[in-house]
């Protein structure tokens, strides 16, 4: 089955700088990659999602590539905030809408 | 807010008791999931229903079950409870069987004493 491996699990980073996460996942049958924000305690919540047939996808400070050749896929967040300390997760999506999480990305935002 | 509610937000039992956790999805969603998120883990898919059928399984327990009814809201039924049962589940739901969005509900989380 489908195996999402994410990294780094912990990424500190001052405000203003990017912060970049990365994801590989194993099934070539994969198409539909989400990245989800959550806060202690909370939901997570959709930030941003890609599918295979485009390349990259940018929504204000956050933009995802993807490489299918290279199964993988990232998160660029750019001039970080502290509002944006939080855990992040990618996930692949290998059909009838199973979504296989990654471990996951701790990212802390020092001001 | 995602429009996806749960019930109830807390819950504490102890071992050996049965649970049941319900989840009513988004106004035109068809399909439920639910996931298991441990303690400083990842969220680990249980199980997910379309329009009142199973449509997909992950690493659910026997000693769980769940069912999507007519109305669409889903009930996790958890028994036999153990201690490493505690964790947040959360119900998500999406509009159809494609790849489509899923969208959050806030949670139950369960305690096992």
């Amino acid at each position: 089955g489908e195996n999402v491996e994410q990294h780094p699990s912990t990424l500190s980073v001052q405000e203003g700088d990017s912060a970049v996460i990365k994801c590989t996942y194993s099934d070539s049958a994969s198409n539909y990659f989400p990245w989800y924000k959550q806060e202690l305690g909370k939901r997570p919540q959709l930030i941003i999602d890609i599918r295979s047939n485009v390349g990259e996808k940018k929504d204000q400070r956050i933009a995802v590539t993807l490489n299918k050749t290279a199964k993988h896929f990232s998160l660029h967040i750019t001039e970080t905030q502290p509002e944006d300390s939080a855990v992040y997760f990618c996930a692949a999506s290998p059909g009838f809408q199973k979504l296989v999480f990654g471990t996951g990305t701790r990212l802390l935002v020092s001001p | 807010d995602s429009g996806v509610t749960q019930t109830p937000k807390h819950l504490i039992t102890a071992t050996g008791q049965r649970v049941t956790l319900r989840c009513s999805p988004r106004s035109g969603d068809l399909s439920v999931y639910w996931y298991q998120q441990s303690l400083d883990q990842g969220l680990q898919f249980l199980i997910q229903y379309y329009n009142g059928e199973e449509r997909a399984k992950g690493n659910i327990l026997e000693r769980f079950s769940a069912q999507q009814f007519p109305d669409l809201h889903s009930e996790l039924n958890l028994s036999s409870l153990e201690l490493g049962d505690s964790a947040l589940y959360f119900c998500a739901s999406s509009v159809g069987g494609g790849q489509d969005t899923q969208y959050f509900g806030p949670g139950t989380r369960l305690t096992v004493l």
